[in-house]
């Protein structure tokens, strides 16, 4: 299986703040790389696919980038919907792995 | 628009099992998979498997393999997932997840709300 690796594993931020949130396949998954967001009590939400891919209605200040093994997904300026837990997951073979998550906090 | 509506919680003792439903709406169903992710309380997601809503095909996840069934119902849009022989850890709310594709890369754009799936004695 591949395991997928994020860091950090939570964060407290600053509205307004730039953040990122790496993640790291234990092989070469090329981009086939999703990211989604989860509030409490809530479905994720898809944000990101195919690494870079904004998914529609997302706004512009969530970007992804990588490939291979190494991705980022980055929150241009933190506004206070944005505080919630961020996963990533590799769509490169099954299993389905997501990452272990990264919460982000409001400092 | 496209929807997934799930079955209402269960509360369950351990050993039995639990069957989840989950209902399509706003699309053909049998053009795209279905996958089921579960998630414990204050964990992370876990991916338990698929369903291809067109021939029934199924993939599980190892760790759940042997006491999933995963299944479909073209007539009705619905998709099911049964999990026997429960335990205290598959306490978790469980999701149904329709896939989408797009640049080769498959995604999982529309959840169902999630099913609580309490195993107590």
């Amino acid at each position: 299986d591949i395991q997928m690796t994020q860091s950090p594993s939570s964060l407290s931020a600053y509205v307004g703040d730039r953040v990122t949130i790496t993640c790291r396949a234990s092989q070469s998954i090329a981009t086939f790389l999703n990211w989604y967001q989860q509030k409490p009590g809530k479905a994720p939400k898809l944000l990101i696919y195919a690494a870079s891919s904004l998914q529609g209605g997302v706004p512009s200040r969530f970007s992804g980038s990588g490939s291979g093994t190494d991705f980022t997904l980055t929150i241009s300026s933190l506004q206070p919907e944005d505080f919630a837990a961020y996963y990533c997951q590799q769509s490169y073979n099954t299993p389905r792995t997501f990452g272990q998550g990264t919460r982000l906090e409001i400092k | 628009q496209v929807q997934l509506v799930q079955s209402g919680a269960e509360v369950k003792k351990p050993g039995a099992s639990v069957k989840v439903s989950c209902k399509a709406s706003g699309y053909t169903f049998t053009t795209y998979g279905i996958s089921w992710v579960r998630q414990a309380p204050g964990q992370g997601l876990e991916w338990m498997g698929w369903i291809s809503a067109y021939n029934g095909n199924t993939n599980y996840a190892q760790k759940v393999q042997g006491r999933v069934t995963m299944t479909r119902d073209t007539s009705t849009s619905t998709a099911y997932m049964e999990l026997r022989s429960l335990r205290s850890d598959d306490t978790a709310v469980y999701y149904c997840v329709r896939e989408s594709e797009e640049m080769a890369t498959i995604y999982f754009q529309y959840w169902g709300q999630g099913t609580l799936v309490t195993v107590s004695s």
